[in-house]
């Protein structure tokens, strides 16, 4: 049990344009989700904290208007990279809060042409 | 400031002997703690966790130590297996759910 779901694992796309990142708690109901990025051979930053129906908590030195997170229902968030640029390119994951342990996307990785 | 890390980056380990991967944390107020694995391209997935009410847990070949004292944690890998090589995160829980990864070791098995 406990599965999440990320969609698109994978999505180039060119700078200027934006990109939409779906998160999936599948077989729970999320009541938190965590958005985090991670760089090659890096450990996992939480980027923001994802509640239903209320608006998201982002962590310091995180851009809210780049970065937005939509979590419309117990079982999906979405992320958002508005006006996406090469440095933006990265691993993102997400997790579910079941209890008190977080249950993990697979990542999606994007490349920012 | 709050932080959790890890003794050591990179582990080779023979097949079939035991591992060892240690983590320390610094914030003696936080309660629960968690040992993830992270294979190339996919996300952490969990393995076990400990709460600060415990000392040492067990699972299926794995086994988690927590000492208090020293605010160290470890996770001991019985019986390693090519297919345990992956990266391994401790987290602990700092509270509303939210957990500081530490930096990662990345363990290696040689068949």
């Amino acid at each position: 049990g406990a599965v999440v779901s990320q969609h698109p694992s994978r999505v180039i796309c060119k700078s200027g344009t934006s990109v939409k990142i779906e998160c999936r708690s599948l077989d729970f109901q999320a009541t938190t989700m965590f958005w985090y990025r991670q760089f090659p051979k890096k450990s996992l930053m939480l980027m923001a904290t994802s509640n239903e129906g209320s608006k998201a908590t982002y962590e310091q030195g995180v851009e809210k208007d780049k970065f937005l997170i939509n979590h419309a229902s117990l079982t999906l968030s979405t992320l958002t990279v508005t006006s996406a640029h090469p440095e933006d390119s990265s691993f993102y994951i997400c997790s579910g809060s079941a209890d008190e342990t977080q249950y993990f996307g697979p990542g999606t990785r994007l490349l920012v042409l | 400031g709050e932080s959790v890390g890890l003794h050591l980056p990179t582990l080779s380990v023979q097949e079939g002997d035991n591992s060892i991967i240690n983590c320390a944390y610094s914030n003696s107020a936080s309660d629960y703690f968690i040992w993830y694995k992270q294979e190339s391209g996919k996300g952490p997935q969990f393995i076990i966790d400990i709460r600060s009410n415990m000392d040492k847990r067990q699972g299926q070949r794995v086994t988690v130590l927590l000492n208090k004292t020293v605010k160290h944690l470890s996770l001991q890998i019985a019986a390693t297996q090519p297919g345990d090589s992956a990266v391994y995160f401790c987290a602990e829980n700092i509270g509303g759910g939210k957990l500081i990864f530490g930096q990662g070791t990345e363990l290696s098995v040689k068949p």
